[in-house]
């Protein structure tokens, strides 16, 4: 079943313990991005990928960190974590670039306190 | 940079009734443009896209329009049933693009 999936679903942390939210996607797409959703923002991107090793920052980059060492994994990295940074984010993947479906990670629920 | 503009942020109709989401945009570069269905907790899902070469396209019960002059575009849907209750997002993208610019998102509620 082609999908994207997101770990772990939910997750409570404190202020400042770095941590790592996962995506991996088994479509062989080339394109990956993170967005998170708050309330009456939409979705927000924050960064994508176009290819193995070849990431740049969305809209909302700061305090965030990812990688792409392999074509079908893009994980989230928060060094440094802050209750500003409470929200749901959401993986997703595409064949293309912006023109193409978007298909979507179930989400993680990040709370900072 | 695009930037996309949604209304309503809430929508409440009586089932049966027919539901109109309008999205505005900036980059007159644009050219996709699709609708995402988003149900309570779940991921969202693409229902509906459209292309600036095309002016309306039908799937059912959903259709979307566009006014490339205007740079506006709007999501209907005809014979609202309850599990269209859901959040909407509109977005805009073009081929050399690389995101997709986000509309806020309208909450619609079918009542029944």
């Amino acid at each position: 079943e082609a999908q994207v999936t997101q770990n772990p679903r939910y997750l409570i942390t404190v202020t400042g313990k770095k941590l790592t939210v996962t995506c991996s996607q088994n479509m062989n797409h080339e394109y990956m991005s993170w967005y998170r959703q708050d309330p009456g923002l939409g979705l927000r991107q924050i960064y994508y990928s176009m290819n193995v090793e070849v990431t740049d920052k969305g809209d909302v980059p700061e305090g965030y960190k990812v990688s792409r060492k392999e074509k079908r994994n893009f994980p989230l990295i928060l060094e440094s974590p802050s209750p500003n940074q409470t929200s749901l984010y959401f993986c997703a993947s595409s064949l293309g670039r912006g023109d193409t479906e978007a298909f979507f990670g179930q989400g993680t629920r990040l709370t900072v306190v | 940079g695009e930037n996309v503009e949604q209304h309503p942020s809430t929508l409440s109709v009586q089932e049966g009734d027919s539901a109109v989401i309008k999205c505005t945009y900036s980059d007159s570069a644009s050219n996709y443009f699709p609708w995402y269905k988003q149900e309570l907790g779940k991921r969202p899902q693409l229902i509906i896209d459209i292309r600036s070469n095309v002016g309306e396209k039908k799937d059912q019960r959903i259709a979307v329009t566009l006014n490339k002059t205007a740079k506006h575009f709007s999501l209907h849907i005809t014979e609202t049933q309850p599990e269209d209750s859901a959040v909407y997002f509109c977005a805009a993208s073009h081929l050399y693009g690389n995101k997709l610019v986000f509309g806020a998102g309208t909450i619609l509620r079918v009542k029944s």
